[in-house]
């Protein structure tokens, strides 16, 4: 059974630093890895989604990397603002078709202050 | 583009009412999924649906069960509520082109958050 695990739970850093975000699961035989974000009471934003055969994709700011090999991947943001403040969640999906399903994080609590 | 739309956004039930939550997919979107948020349990995968038909389902008892139509439309109901289905709701939807076909990206709706009292 796929186990997904993010370090740390809760992160407060001040404004401008650049942090790391990590996920990592126990059965590396994925289809593909995406990043969330949620707000408080909101619903999930896709943020970034690698393929298990990439190792890496950018969007603005953020850079998440994937080693299906041992099992991890990170969440790098640059030069963190208030507005990241946020839950971010990552999640595996084991095959490619319909039919499989996500396995979700647990989350890491992101905190940014001014 | 309109996004993955649920309805309604906020609920509240009696123990041992029934529930139905309806979610509308991105216009394309046929495959449709359903996860239970809770903040003891995280996010939990209730069930996916494609072309009508129901292709997984989660961990959940007989009371969740859920239907798609024609048009990809889905919905959820639970039937006999308890306090302990008080959740978000959420409902995401893929594209996949032809059944057993490549799944691509998930986005999720707003979501439902369901109060059971």
């Amino acid at each position: 059974k796929q186990e997904v695990t993010q370090i740390p739970a809760a992160l407060s850093v001040p404004e401008g630093e650049n942090l790391v975000l990590n996920c990592s699961f126990t059965d590396s035989a994925i289809y593909n890895l995406q990043w969330f974000r949620q707000d408080p009471g909101k619903g999930l934003t896709s943020l970034l989604l690698i393929q298990s055969s990439q190792r890496e994709q950018t969007s603005g700011r953020l850079n998440a990397s994937l080693d299906k090999s041992s099992g991890r991947s990170t969440l790098y943001i640059a030069a963190s603002q208030p507005g990241d403040s946020a839950t971010y969640l990552c999640a595996v999906r084991r095959g490619e078709t319909s039919g499989s399903r996500l396995t979700f994080g647990e989350g890491t609590q992101l905190t940014v202050n001014p | 583009k309109a996004g993955v739309t649920q309805t309604p956004r906020y609920l509240i039930k009696t123990r041992g009412q029934q529930v139905t939550l309806s979610c509308s997919p991105i216009s394309g979107h046929r495959s449709v999924s359903w996860y239970q948020q809770t903040p003891g349990q995280g996010l939990q995968f209730l069930f996916e649906y494609f072309s009508e038909t129901q292709r997984n389902k989660g961990n959940f008892p007989g009371r969740f069960s859920g239907r798609q139509f024609s048009n990809s439309r889905s919905e959820m109901n639970v039937s006999t509520l308890e306090l302990g289905d008080s959740a978000l709701y959420l409902c995401a939807s893929s594209l996949v082109r032809f059944a057993g076909g490549r799944v691509y990206g998930y986005t999720f709706g707003s979501g439902t958050r369901l109060t059971v009292v």
